[in-house]
């Protein structure tokens, strides 16, 4: 069955250091996404993304957050300058007309 | 904007033991309904779904039913195990149930726990 496939599973950063989170949507998927859970927090929407721009995007997705899609199997989420408050669980997805699919998750860690 | 409302955790309960999860809704519109899973370590999984008033989604032995007149999705387990122990979230898109811009919006997880 495909797969989202995220990495790292782990990541541990300085706060204020830049870290980028890499994401394969399902190859026949159109609209991708990146959700965030704070630990014993909901799951928040931050962006979808389709045709190359993003389509709409939170309030939580600020000028710190960016998106890329920089060859045609990769999705990236790039956090400019690190703040305590980015660490959570970051989620990928991808979609077609029959639902979305959710990779495992990153886990960020701001020290 | 849209919201879920879904009871709060932890929920503990014995192998076999009936499982209601409560879970309310706001949006505007008609929007589809989830339940996704996310086990220890895992992503989150679609445990099943209904896209319209009075559809019922089912899957391996959960159930939920769309009620549109009181804005509810709960989910519902006749004899839960051991291995049904996991986080369960409640969602909602207002489009239809496959992808579209505006993604899904999830309450704020159950933490289920059953014990032998």
């Amino acid at each position: 069955e495909p797969e989202v496939t995220q990495t790292p599973s782990h990541q541990v950063t300085q706060m204020g250091q830049e870290v980028i989170l890499r994401c394969v949507p399902i190859s026949n998927h159109l609209y991708f996404y990146w959700y965030r859970q704070i630990l014993g927090q909901k799951v928040e929407f931050l962006v979808s993304f389709y045709n190359n721009e993003i389509s709409e995007k939170s309030e939580i997705f600020d000028d710190q957050f960016s998106v890329e899609r920089p060859d045609g199997s990769n999705f990236t989420l790039k956090i400019r300058s690190t703040k305590l408050e980015d660490s959570a669980m970051y989620f990928c997805a991808s979609s077609d007309s029959l639902g979305y699919t959710f990779g495992s998750g990153t886990r960020l860690t701001v020290v | 904007g849209d919201s879920v409302t879904q009871m709060e955790g932890p929920v503990t309960l014995s192998e076999e033991a009936f499982l209601t999860i409560n879970c309310t809704y706001t949006a505007t519109g008609y929007p589809s309904l989830f339940w996704y899973v996310q086990y220890p370590g895992e992503g989150l999984q679609l445990l099943l779904k209904a896209t319209k008033a009075d559809d019922k989604g089912s899957n391996k032995g959960f159930e939920a039913t769309y009620r549109k007149e009181t804005t509810s999705f709960h989910l519902e387990k006749g004899s839960v195990q051991v291995s049904d122990s996991a986080v369960y979230f409640c969602a909602l898109t207002s489009l239809y149930s496959g992808g579209g811009a505006d993604g899904l919006t999830f309450g704020k997880g159950t933490h289920l726990i059953i014990q032998p």
